[in-house]
C-alpha cells in the first residue's frame, strides 16, 4: 500500500531559527515528490517538485532533499520567519498506468514560528 | 491560489440537503480534481476529470457527484448520502502530463 509518513506532527520554533521536516514514503513506482505549504484555511501552494534523479532543490529559504534509495525526503527551512507558520505537506506521485499519476498525501507537519 | 476560484468560502447546510460547491479555473488546464481535507488527515481524492464530459471516481467518491460540462468548471455536489460531509474541500487543476497541481482557496462546509 502506498504510504507517506511525515514527522514531526507539529513543531514550534523561535523566529530566526532553522528547522527540518521529514517525509518517508513507500510509494511505487515513484514518479516525483512535492512539498506544499498550506496556510490555515487556504489551499496548498507548491514549494518544490523533485524527480528520481534530483537530490536537492531550493526555493528561497526552503531546501528540499530526496534520497530515492532510502525513500526519504526532508524540507529544511532557514532563518524562519513568522510567515512560515503553516502546515507543510509532502506528496508523492506514482505512475498509475493510466492518463494521470496517482498521488499519495502525507498528513502534514504543523509548524509554528514564535517571535 | 493561482487562477482557481472556489465559492463560497464558508457554507452551512442542514442535514439531508444536497449542496453544490463551485470550482472555476482560467488556467486552460485539462485536468481538475476534488479533494477533501479533515483535521489530522492527508488530502483524499473524491473525483477527478482529465477532459470535458469525462470524470473518474477517486478514493472516497461515495455520497458525492460531479459534472464537467465546460473545461473551466468542475462543480462538486455533496449529497445527503454522504454520511459525514463536514470538511474542508479543495479543488485543484493541472495541465495534461504536468507534475504540479494548482489548488484553489477551498470551501469549508459545515452540515448540522
Amino acid at each position: 500500500k502506498n504510504q507517506v509518513e511525515q514527522s514531526p506532527q507539529s513543531l514550534i520554533i523561535l523566529e530566526g531559527k532553522n528547522c527540518t521536516l521529514q517525509c518517508n514514503y513507500t510509494v511505487s513506482p515513484f514518479s516525483n515528490l512535492r512539498w506544499y505549504k498550506q496556510d490555515t484555511g487556504r489551499g496548498p501552494v507548491s514549494l518544490t517538485i523533485m524527480t528520481f534523479s534530483e537530490n536537492t532543490k531550493s526555493n528561497g529559504r526552503y531546501t528540499a532533499t530526496l534520497d530515492a534509495d532510502t525513500k526519504q525526503s526532508s524540507l529544511h527551512i532557514t532563518a524562519s520567519q513568522l510567515s512560515d507558520s503553516a502546515s507543510y505537506i509532502c506528496v508523492v506521485s506514482w505512475y498509475s498506468g493510466g492518463g494521470a499519476d496517482g498521488l499519495t498525501f502525507g498528513k502534514g507537519t504543523h509548524l509554528i514560528i514564535q517571535p | 491560489d493561482g487562477g482557481i476560484t472556489q465559492s463560497p468560502k464558508y457554507l452551512f447546510r442542514k442535514e439531508g440537503q444536497n449542496v453544490t460547491l463551485s470550482c472555476e479555473q482560467n488556467l486552460n488546464h485539462d485536468a481538475m480534481y476534488w479533494y477533501r481535507q479533515d483535521p489530522g488527515q492527508g488530502l483524499r481524492l473524491i473525483y477527478y476529470s482529465q477532459i470535458v464530459n469525462d470524470f473518474q471516481k477517486g478514493d472516497i467518491a461515495e455520497g458525492y457527484s460531479v459534472s464537467r460540462e465546460k473545461k473551466e468548471s468542475f462543480p462538486l455536489t455533496v449529497t445527503s448520502a454522504q454520511k459525514n460531509p463536514t470538511a474542508f474541500y479543495l479543488c485543484a487543476s493541472s495541465s495534461t502530463g504536468a507534475r504540479e497541481q494548482y489548488f484553489g482557496p477551498g470551501t469549508r462546509l459545515t452540515v448540522t
